[in-house]
């Protein structure tokens, strides 16, 4: 069964400090991969998505993240977080082309941004 | 730009009553989804419906719950009879495509009493 693994519940970041949140996966084939923003009291926001090719991708607001077969995860980064970026990151993990659209989330990262 | 758009956003009931959650799909899109998220915890997977009928289920989405597209516009999620555990957030997600961008509403939270 697939699953995702965020292993920080809770992170605090200086604004213009650089930012990773972490995201571990486990599935049995070559996952689809994407990380949400929600903001409070938002809906989900799809920051970015891996599905093939450069392993490396980069979304919107400047995120960027890796896909790291070998390690199995995802993480997501920005260089310099703004205090609009505080908000709840998950990470989830979906299928090949039938499946891709059910997604298993993780638990989420809280980010909060000090001025 | 085009939406998930999501009705009530707010509801609460008594224990045993019937709740229906309404979403608007963008235009064209074919697949629809609902999620849920309980406070606190992560958004799990509760249905998929293509083509007038569900595609797969969760554990979750039990006899309790029904989903159906009675006018060809709104994609709805009833539940039968609520208990204090099916209080959460309900999500909506489409897609114009099989592995497509999953575009969520903003949801429906749902409190049971």
């Amino acid at each position: 069964a697939q699953s995702v693994t965020q292993p920080d519940i809770h992170i605090t970041v200086s604004e213009g400090a650089s930012l990773e949140l972490r995201c571990n996966y486990s599935y049995g084939a070559t996952p689809y991969l994407f990380w949400y923003v929600q903001s409070p009291g938002q809906g989900l926001q799809l920051l970015l998505k891996y599905f093939s090719g450069d392993t490396l991708v980069q979304g919107i607001k400047g995120f960027e993240a890796e896909f790291k077969r070998s390690q199995s995860s995802f993480n997501l980064r920005k260089p310099s977080v703004h205090w609009s970026d505080a908000a709840e990151y998950f990470c989830a993990v979906g299928g090949p082309t039938g499946t891709a659209s059910k997604l298993t989330f993780g638990t989420g990262t809280r980010l909060q941004v000090t001025l | 730009e085009p939406e998930v758009t999501q009705t009530p956003s707010h509801q609460v009931t008594q224990m045993g009553q019937e709740v229906i959650l309404r979403c608007v799909p963008i235009s064209n899109h074919l697949y629809f989804y609902w999620y849920r998220q309980i406070l606190g915890q992560k958004v799990e997977f509760l249905v998929s419906f293509y083509n007038n009928e569900i595609s797969e289920k969760s554990e979750i989405f039990d006899d309790q719950f029904s989903v159906e597209r009675p006018d060809g516009s709104n994609f709805t999620l009833k539940i039968r009879s609520t208990k204090l555990e099916d209080s959460a957030m309900y999500f909506c997600a489409t897609t114009d495509r099989l592995g497509g961008e999953l575009f969520f509403g903003e949801g429906s939270r749902l409190t049971v009493l």
